[in-house]
């Protein structure tokens, strides 16, 4: 079935690990997306990749980096993970970046920091 | 900065009711508006897509309007029934490359039978 995998589904991690959620869509969609969704704030971009290659930072890059080395697969990493960071994470993709695209989602990651 | 308002957190209707839901946004002019459908646990799905130049757009029981005077847009679900309760999400989105979808908070809606 066409869509977006991300991996894990579910992590636990201790304050100061590194963390690379991962996110494989096969629809060939140029633009990918990395979202946090919290309750009260709703999703905020993270960031977000217009095509292999590039990428461009959302509403709250801070403390997470990503990379776009084929049209693929864009992991999101964190370098060394908070508490603030515990959410719940989505990938999305579209076919690209200008308004008539409209996106396609993963299923989510949840991810708790303790 | 960019600012976008869903009507309400939470509305609660009878099965049967129209539900209409609200997206009100600031300080951009987008050229299309995006609503997206949201379940418990999973990402939000893509519903409609509604043009600067339509003032309104239809498929099967829902209807989304698009009033770019107002900065407004109306979510209607007509006939509602316990299987639309979800949360609903709304996206101005301006047409130029290089700018990333930015959503509403959300409004949930919970059609009761």
């Amino acid at each position: 079935i066409a869509g977006i995998t991300q991996a894990p589904t579910s992590q636990i991690l201790a304050a100061g690990r590194r963390m690379t959620l991962r996110c494989t869509q096969d629809m060939r969609h140029n633009a990918m997306y990395w979202y946090r969704q919290d309750l009260g704030l709703g999703l905020r971009l993270i960031h977000y990749s217009n095509t292999a290659g590039t990428t461009g930072k959302g509403e709250v890059p801070d403390g997470y980096s990503v990379s776009r080395a084929n049209t693929d697969d864009f992991p999101l990493t964190l370098a060394s993970a908070v508490p603030s960071q515990t959410s719940v994470y989505f990938c999305a993709s579209s076919e690209g970046l200008t308004g008539a695209n409209v996106l396609t989602f993963g299923a989510g990651s949840r991810l708790t920091v303790l | 900065s960019q600012k976008i308002e869903q009507n309400s957190e939470a509305l609660n209707i009878q099965e049967g009711k129209t539900a209409t839901l609200t997206c009100n946004y600031t300080n951009y002019s987008p050229a299309y508006l995006q609503w997206y459908r949201q379940d418990p646990g999973r990402g939000p799905v893509f519903l409609l897509l509604i043009r600067e130049n339509e003032k309104e757009k239809r498929k099967e029981r829902l209807k989304v309007t698009f009033d770019t005077t107002l900065k407004q847009s109306l979510f209607h679900i007509t006939a509602s029934q316990p299987a639309d309760s979800a949360t609903y999400l709304c996206a101005p989105r301006a047409n130029q490359a290089g700018t990333a979808l930015i959503f509403g908070k959300g409004t949930t809606l919970s059609v009761s039978s």
